[in-house]
C-alpha cells in the first residue's frame, strides 16, 4: 500500500523557471509533511516541512502548499537554478513515527 | 552545524555474513531511525528507537535485523546473515522531538 504518491517521476525546467512537484496522501492522521532533497551518493537533506495547521510555508525560493481537504501538498521551487538539480522526496509521518516517502522526482534544471 | 555521521561509507560482504553499520546521531537528539534505499528506489523505513527500545519497525525489519545503542553516542544496525537483497544504501536519521529528522550520508552495503 502506497501511503504517499508523488508526481511527476522526472521534471525538466529551464533556469529561472518554477519547478512544481506534487504529493498526495491517504492517511488523515499524518501531521507532518517534509520535503527532502537528495544528491547522488548522499543522504536525503531536509529542505522544508509543513504541518496541517497552515496552508503554505515559504523559505527562500522553496514553498510548500498544503491542501488538507484534498490531502495533497506540493513543493514549488521559484527561480530554479542548475544547482537545484537533484531528486526530491516528499514524506509524511504521524506523531513523529516512521516517515512514509514518496517515490521521488528527479529534477533537472537546464541553463 | 551538527550532523549525523555513519561508518563505513561502503561495506562489501559475502552472503550469510554478519554486518554492523554504525551511526553517530546528533548529540541532543532522542529519536533514532534506520532507513534503506535500494538503488533508484524510494527510501524505506526500517526501525525507530527511543529510550533504549524499538518504538516502531517495518515488515522489512525481521529477525535478521537488530539495533543497539551501546553507549551514549553510537547507534548500530546489525544484519545477522546478509542476503543478496539486503544490498542497498542504509541511512541513519535522528530527531530531537519527533519532528525534523536529519539523515546521515549513508552506508552503501553490497552483498556478494
Amino acid at each position: 500500500q502506497q501511503q504517499v504518491k508523488q508526481s511527476p517521476q522526472s521534471l525538466i525546467v529551464q533556469k529561472g523557471g518554477i519547478s512544481i512537484i506534487n504529493c498526495a496522501y491517504e492517511n488523515t492522521a499524518f501531521d507532518y509533511f517534509p520535503w527532502y532533497q537528495q544528491f547522488p551518493g548522499k543522504g536525503p537533506a531536509l529542505l522544508i516541512a509543513i504541518r496541517p495547521d497552515v496552508s503554505e510555508k515559504k523559505e527562500g525560493r522553496f514553498t510548500i502548499s498544503f491542501n488538507k481537504s484534498a490531502k495533497q501538498f506540493s513543493l514549488h521551487i521559484m527561480d530554479s537554478q542548475p544547482g537545484d538539480s537533484a531528486t526530491y522526496f516528499c514524506a509524511a509521518s504521524m506523531s513523529g513515527n516512521q516517515f512514509y516517502f514518496g517515490t521521488g522526482t528527479s529534477l533537472t534544471v537546464i541553463p | 552545524e551538527p550532523e549525523v555521521t555513519q561508518t563505513p561509507s561502503h561495506q562489501v560482504t559475502q552472503m550469510g555474513q554478519e554486518v554492523i553499520l554504525r551511526c553517530v546521531p546528533i548529540s541532543n537528539h532522542l529519536y533514532f531511525y534506520w532507513y534503506r534505499q535500494i538503488l533508484g528506489q524510494k527510501v524505506e523505513f526500517l526501525v525507530s528507537f527511543y529510550n533504549n527500545e524499538i518504538s516502531e519497525k517495518s515488515e522489512i525489519f525481521d529477525d535478521q535485523f537488530s539495533v543497539e545503542r551501546p553507549d551514549g553516542s553510537n547507534f548500530t544496525l546489525k544484519i545477522r546473515s546478509t542476503k543478496l537483497e539486503d544490498s542497498a544504501m542504509y541511512f541513519c536519521a535522528s530527531s530531537k522531538d519527533r519532528g525534523e529528522a536529519f539523515f546521515g550520508p549513508g552506508t552503501r552495503l553490497t552483498v556478494l
